[in-house]
């Protein structure tokens, strides 16, 4: 069966310092990957979302970047973090469009505090 | 942009009654999604419907589609305090590639008081 990871659970963070957010998941070959941000009591905003290795595209301009290195493997990073960038990240991923539907399955999400 | 949009934002209702949450959206799509997320937790993928269904029943769970209203309904039937939680719909529009992607709502809040 498939299963995805995220890790840390929780992170505080200085203004100003990097971040690393580490997704694996399970199971499965050549999935779709996706970064959400959610912030308090909000949607989830799509960030970066992967069809394949070093093939990332961007949601929306900011202070993070993302990258794949392997099959599996989703990275989240930032130079710099900022204080909005505070929120829960979750990490998620779906198989590739074959014409019948793409359920995406979350991982448990890492809760970012930056101060 | 949000695609879909869920309404109420918040709803509380007494255990054993029913829940009604619906959504509505702009595009074409291929399918539409429910999805719940406990507080602090990950979502959980509840049920799909396609663009050619117009009902659907998984357990407690019922979804409509109307997509010339561009709208769906998600009905919890006899709820339980352990159906608390954010529900979100999500849209499809069937791309692929770099067109692969959901799009989700704010989310509706359910209490379900015991």
């Amino acid at each position: 069966s498939q299963t995805i990871h995220q890790w840390p659970a929780t992170l505080v963070q200085p203004v100003g310092s990097p971040l690393s957010l580490e997704c694996t998941v399970e199971g499965t070959s050549n999935p779709n990957l996706y970064w959400y941000r959610q912030a308090a009591g909000r949607g989830l905003q799509l960030l970066f979302y992967s069809v394949g290795i070093g093939q990332i595209s961007s949601e929306v301009p900011q202070n993070l970047s993302a990258s794949r290195p392997q099959d599996r493997q989703f990275i989240l990073s930032s130079k710099k973090l900022l204080l909005s960038d505070s929120g829960f990240y979750l990490c998620a991923w779906s198989v590739p469009y074959a014409g019948g539907g793409r359920e995406q399955y979350f991982g448990p999400g890492t809760r970012l505090t930056v101060t | 942009s949000q695609q879909g949009e869920e309404d109420p934002q918040a709803l509380s209702i007494q255990e054993g009654e029913n829940a009604t949450m619906n959504c509505s959206y702009k595009t074409s799509i291929n399918n539409l999604q429910w999805y719940r997320q406990n507080s602090g937790r990950g979502l959980v993928h509840l049920i799909l419907i396609r663009s050619n269904e117009r009902e659907k029943h998984s357990g407690r769970l019922r979804v409509t589609l109307d997509t010339s209203k561009k709208s769906s309904s998600l009905l919890i039937t006899a709820s339980r305090a352990a159906d608390t939680a954010s529900y979100f719909c999500a849209t499809d529009g069937g791309g692929t590639g770099a067109n692969s992607k959901l799009t989700f709502g704010k989310g509706i809040t359910l209490s379900v008081r015991p």
